[in-house]
């Protein structure tokens, strides 16, 4: 089957730097998305990894191995607009992003 | 970049009634458009594929008479949750693909909330 495994939730530190995990398993793979969802909006885009490596991208970076079926989002100077839910999203062979319940980030003062 | 809008942001409607929501990508022409159902806390769960000019593909489990899906332009797509009751009373969700993209990201509308009394 296909799923994907992420911490329920989170706490951190304004300022500080948050690493968020998640290993999947899909039938296939076309890379990986992570998506931000404030509580009550729709999801936004944050990241796209089809290759290994860390993509940067201000204060968000995204890492992927596929081999391990692995990818962590980085977050760093947390503010505290950066408290939401983290979708970590594989898209399988037929193109469908596949969807866990993703992390909720509380950041704190 | 890509824009999605879907109207309305929410919804209020009584038991037995029909609700229509809007789904429109405002700069870009989608052949395809999703539409997904959130529970509170829980995962994005899709509903349904949207096609413009042909019918929609429904997910295992959704009622396809209950939730009807019209792709009628390339631009526009409508949910119309038919006889709602409580239980429908959900976040519902639709988003597309902006084929100029190569990377196949998912641009999300705003969301609509419906509340069945």
């Amino acid at each position: 089957g296909q799923n994907i495994d992420q911490p329920t939730e989170m706490t951190a530190t304004e300022g500080a730097i948050v690493q968020i995990n998640c290993t999947y398993q899909t039938s296939g793979f076309n890379g990986l998305f992570w998506y931000q969802q404030h509580a009550g909006e729709a999801p936004t885009f944050l990241s796209y990894n089809v290759l290994d490596g860390l993509e940067e991208k201000g204060r968000f970076s995204s890492f992927l191995s596929r081999s391990k079926g692995y990818s962590y989002l980085l977050l760093k100077e947390l503010q505290m607009k950066d408290s939401a839910s983290y979708l970590c999203a594989p898209m399988d062979s037929n193109y469908q992003l596949i969807w866990g319940a993703g992390t909720k980030l509380i950041i704190k003062p | 970049g890509a824009v999605v809008s879907q109207h309305p942001s929410r919804v209020i409607c009584k038991s037995g009634t029909s609700v229509k929501i809007e789904c429109r990508s405002l700069d870009f022409q989608a052949t395809t458009m999703f539409w997904y159902r959130q529970f509170p806390k829980k995962s994005l769960m899709l509903m349904a594929t949207s096609n413009e000019g042909s019918k929609a593909t429904y997910e295992q489990g959704v009622e396809k008479d209950k939730f009807l899906i019209n792709h009628a332009s390339l631009t526009l797509s409508t949910l119309t949750v038919t006889s709602a009751h409580p239980e429908d009373s959900s976040f519902y969700i639709c988003s597309a693909r902006d084929p100029r993209r190569d990377t196949g990201e998912l641009f999300f509308g705003e969301g609509s909330r419906l509340t069945v009394l």
